[in-house]
């Protein structure tokens, strides 16, 4: 069974930092793209940002485009997303989600990033 | 950006009822188009792709349509499990975008 774990969120203050972190296991993750999407409080689905199944490009919402950068470890099965500048309107649940090539699947249960002072 | 909008924002359906959900793209995403079903309190579930191919273990009930610039989700008998926010997702250009959501609620 193919499981992605997210970890690494919680409370920061405007302006601050995060490493988010995602542990894929049960499938060949070198061969997967990756992506990011959040969900605001009550809100929908916004994609943030992805990564070749190499790590070689990457790409970005422009919301977030200079504040956070996406990378990978294959060799140990995780998707990484580091987010600085933090703003307030970042807060939100973190999915990090396998690109089937077919639509994201499956998704990890999320992470929450809360960004206040 | 492509923009994706759903309707209605909100549907009201009695169980054992058809639910005919509506997606329309800005500009043409050929049949890249995907369908998420999401539960209060849990992770987005893949339903369908490629506009009209069911995911692994998505009950029959489920069926998507459409290509180009418009879409649709139809639940043919609702069940009480398929009461939830669904969301289509265009993958056929960058950056990849969402609907902003269908709330499917129990009449």
């Amino acid at each position: 069974e193919v499981q992605l774990v997210e970890s690494g969120g919680g409370l920061v203050q405007p302006g601050g930092s995060l490493r988010l972190s995602c542990a894929a296991s049960g499938l060949t993750f070198s061969s997967y793209w990756m992506h990011w999407v959040r969900q605001a409080p009550g809100k929908g689905l916004v994609w943030v940002s992805h990564i070749k199944s190499d790590g070689s490009s990457t790409n970005y919402a422009d919301s977030v485009k200079g504040r956070f950068t996406i990378s990978r470890d294959n060799a140990k099965n995780t998707l990484y997303l580091q987010m600085n500048s933090l703003r307030v309107e970042d807060t939100a649940v973190y999915y990090c989600a396998r690109d089937s090539y077919r639509g994201f699947d499956p998704w990890g249960q999320g992470t929450l990033v809360t960004v206040s002072s | 950006e492509i923009v994706m909008t759903q309707s209605p924002a909100t549907l009201s359906v009695s169980p054992g009822e058809r639910a005919t959900l509506s997606c329309r793209a800005s500009q043409s995403v050929s049949s890249n188009l995907a369908w998420y079903q999401q539960k209060p309190g849990q992770t987005p579930r893949l339903l369908i792709y490629g506009a009209s191919t069911r995911a692994t273990g998505i009950p029959a009930r489920f069926s998507g349509s459409g290509s180009g610039t418009e879409f649709t989700l139809t639940i043919s008998s609702l069940q009480s499990e398929d009461f939830a926010v669904y969301y289509c997702q265009q993958y056929n250009n960058w950056p990849y975008t969402f609907g902003q959501g269908t709330k499917l609620e129990i009449k």
